[in-house]
């Protein structure tokens, strides 16, 4: 298993500013993932960031809006930018096992735009 | 499109009780369903993975089927207890692949 810690835990932020979210693992880890979760609704997958590659996108996210940084193996970050009230949400980070498909997430950082 | 579903309405059960939980997904095909437990202000916990090939898995209290011609798996917690009370999240994988599909979640009440 892994154990991830994000920062911020939560923070209310004012509409057109920008948010980076730090997610910290306690072992290397080849993939991270960042996945948006809106109350009541289902994990959606923002981006798959790998290390010393760019991170992959899914449809609906674009990197002007959502940059990932993946410097090392154990640490990424995803910005948040040019905030709008609909960008609240929750925002986790997670890893998967080795040679499985079980993911250990993190405690997410619960966003507010006003 | 991909599709899964989970009961959106929230499971009440008593104490002791067993308590089933159901996903049904539609077009696609997965080789791996997993379930997970959120609880409210945390990021979901990994309980099992099941494989298309096993028709069944259980862990401690935990029960998982997985029948790929209904495309439907069902999550059974046994002598279920209020520390059981969760939302538990059906998530999807193709061999292979890297994207997994999560289920919106079931709410359940365990009450004492």
């Amino acid at each position: 298993s892994a154990v991830i810690s994000q920062k911020p835990s939560r923070d209310i932020c004012q509409r057109g500013t920008s948010l980076t979210i730090q997610c910290q693992v306690d072992s290397q880890v080849t993939m991270m993932f960042w996945y948006r979760q809106q109350p009541g609704q289902s994990l959606t997958l923002i981006a798959t960031a790998n290390q010393g590659s760019e991170a992959t996108y899914e449809s609906g996210f674009v990197i002007d809006k959502f940059p990932i940084s993946r410097p090392n193996l154990t640490f990424s970050t995803l910005t948040v930018s040019n905030m709008s009230p609909e960008d609240s949400s929750i925002y986790l980070c997670s890893v998967r096992a080795t040679s499985s498909y079980e993911q250990y997430f993190g405690p997410g950082t619960r966003l507010t735009v006003t | 499109s991909q599709k899964i579903e989970q009961n959106s309405e929230a499971l009440n059960i008593q104490e002791g009780k067993t308590a089933t939980l159901t996903c049904n997904y539609t077009n696609y095909s997965p080789a791996y369903l997993q379930w997970y437990r959120q609880d409210p202000g945390r990021g979901p916990v990994f309980l099992l993975l099941i494989r298309e090939n096993e028709k069944e898995k259980r862990k401690e209290r935990l029960k998982v089927t997985f029948d790929t011609t209904l495309k439907q798996s069902l999550f059974h917690i046994t002598a279920s207890q209020p520390a059981d009370s969760a939302t538990y999240l059906c998530a999807l994988d193709r061999a292979g692949g890297f994207k997994t599909i999560f289920g919106a979640g079931t709410r359940l009440f365990v009450k004492a």
